[in-house]
């Protein structure tokens, strides 16, 4: 069965620290993995996308690693601000299908 | 340009009552999916649409609750004889065709069952 878990579950930090946010896989056969930011009464949106060939990509602050051997990702936050609190999901395809498997998110708090 | 827009934004109904709820895609996108988020959990899949193809409704969860998309476009989410358990965010979301295109979500209806 495919499954994504995410760690932490909830995190809180002070305003312009850096954290790092955890997903595991097991999804087969591999095809991408996105990470999502879904803000408070708002639908989610996509940050990045990871494809099996990539290790990094970065959008501004927001830095995704991926390492398909271990089937894990990461998403690393610099410098943190206010509006970076949110959920974080990460979201993974299999190869052949067109429903992804979803996380249950990291609700990320920054405090100023 | 315009985004996947829901309707209602809220919905208070009592148990018992149907409900339907819409979904207006992105323009050009052929899929569009229907999810639940109950509080503080993770999205549950319910039922997927592509072009003219029969949907994958694997993830309803029970025969009150069905979906209908006119047209390639519009999409219905209709929920008969409501539980409390329904309660939730209901959100809709609409991509092009590709497993790398990335889901657009619109910003959902909150059902509440009283």
């Amino acid at each position: 069965k495919n499954q994504v878990e995410q760690s932490p579950q909830s995190l809180i930090i002070l305003e312009g620290k850096n954290c790092t946010l955890q997903c595991n896989y097991t999804v087969s056969p591999f095809s991408n993995l996105r990470w999502y930011k879904q803000d408070t009464g708002r639908g989610p949106v996509s940050l990045t996308i990871m494809t099996f060939s990539e290790n990094t990509k970065s959008n501004g602050r927001y830095t995704a690693t991926l390492d398909a051997d271990t089937k894990q990702s990461s998403l690393h936050i610099t410098a943190s601000q206010l509006s970076d609190s949110a959920s974080y999901i990460c979201v993974v395809s299999a190869g052949g299908s067109y429903i992804p498997t979803f996380g249950r998110g990291t609700s990320l708090i920054v405090h100023p | 340009g315009a985004g996947v827009s829901q309707s209602p934004s809220n919905k208070v109904t009592e148990k018992g009552k149907d409900v339907e709820l819409r979904c207006d895609p992105i323009s050009g996108h052929t899929a569009l999916y229907w999810y639940r988020q109950s509080l503080g959990q993770g999205l549950e899949f319910l039922i997927y649409f592509q072009g003219n193809s029969a949907p994958d409704k694997s993830g309803l969860p029970s025969d009150r609750f069905s979906a209908e998309r006119t047209g390639g476009s519009v999409s219905t989410l209709t929920i008969q004889r409501t539980q409390q358990e329904d309660s939730a965010v209901y959100l809709c979301a609409s991509s092009f065709t590709g497993e790398n295109s990335p889901l657009h979500f619109g910003n959902g209806t909150r059902l509440t069952v009283t």
